[in-house]
């Protein structure tokens, strides 16, 4: 079945800076891959998302890439803020099915 | 904003107890989905519903585990009887319709199971 591995666990970066996250998946199957943002004591908030038939997508300083050919995606934060601190989850799903696969989760702490 | 929202925040048992726990799924959503997370691990899913009927589950999800959606607007699981590993974050989800993909997730239950 999927596979999705999220690297690296911990990450901390000075305010300001840019944070990068990725995530690989085994099944090339897979065509949408969301990224979720959850604070401490929430649930999984949907931050951004991108489909397979897309390299790129952007939403303001939260970007996100993806290369089928080597199977792997990135989240991409500029410009990061205090409030940008909290536990990254990448996903990954395929279309016939329901259900999300789930990375381990980034931790991303932000410097002041 | 519409939003998920899921009750207890918070429920302790004993081991071998029934629980319930329920969910207001978003009001215009057709499909609905619990996840769990271990402390320290991956979301994991169990389920997912739709049209008055189980479309998915895993492997976790055996005979000890039910959902219903008893009226228009709740959503719950039920777990028979509670092993210490059940113990974890559930989470509640639900999104408008399959292709669209997004699924849009409660604050979770802590379930501690004693």
């Amino acid at each position: 079945g999927e596979n999705v591995e999220q690297h690296p666990s911990t990450l901390s970066v000075q305010e300001g800076d840019s944070a990068v996250i990725k995530c690989t998946y085994s099944d090339s199957a897979s065509n949408y891959f969301p990224w979720y943002k959850q604070e401490l004591g929430k649930g999984p908030q949907l931050i951004i998302d991108i489909r397979s038939n897309v390299g790129e997508k952007k939403d303001q300083r939260i970007a996100v890439t993806l290369n089928k050919t080597a199977k792997h995606f990135s989240l991409h934060i500029t410009e990061t803020q205090p409030e940008d601190s909290a536990v990254y989850f990448c996903a990954a799903k395929w279309d016939s099915n329901y259900q999300l696969i789930w990375g381990a989760g980034t931790k991303l702490i932000i410097k002041p | 904003e519409p939003e998920v929202t899921q009750t207890p925040s918070h429920q302790v048992t004993q081991m071998g107890q029934e629980v319930i726990l329920r969910c207001v799924p978003i009001s215009n959503h057709l499909y609905f989905y619990w996840y769990r997370q271990i402390l320290g691990q991956k979301v994991e899913f169990l389920v997912s519903f739709y049209n008055n009927e189980i479309s998915e589950k895993s492997e976790i999800f055996d005979d000890q585990f039910s959902v219903e959606r008893p009226d228009g607007s709740n959503f719950t699981l039920k777990i028979r009887s509670t092993k210490l590993e059940d113990s974890a974050m559930y989470f509640c989800a639900s999104s408008e319709v399959r292709g669209a993909n997004e699924q849009f997730f409660g604050p979770g239950t802590r379930l501690t199971v004693l």
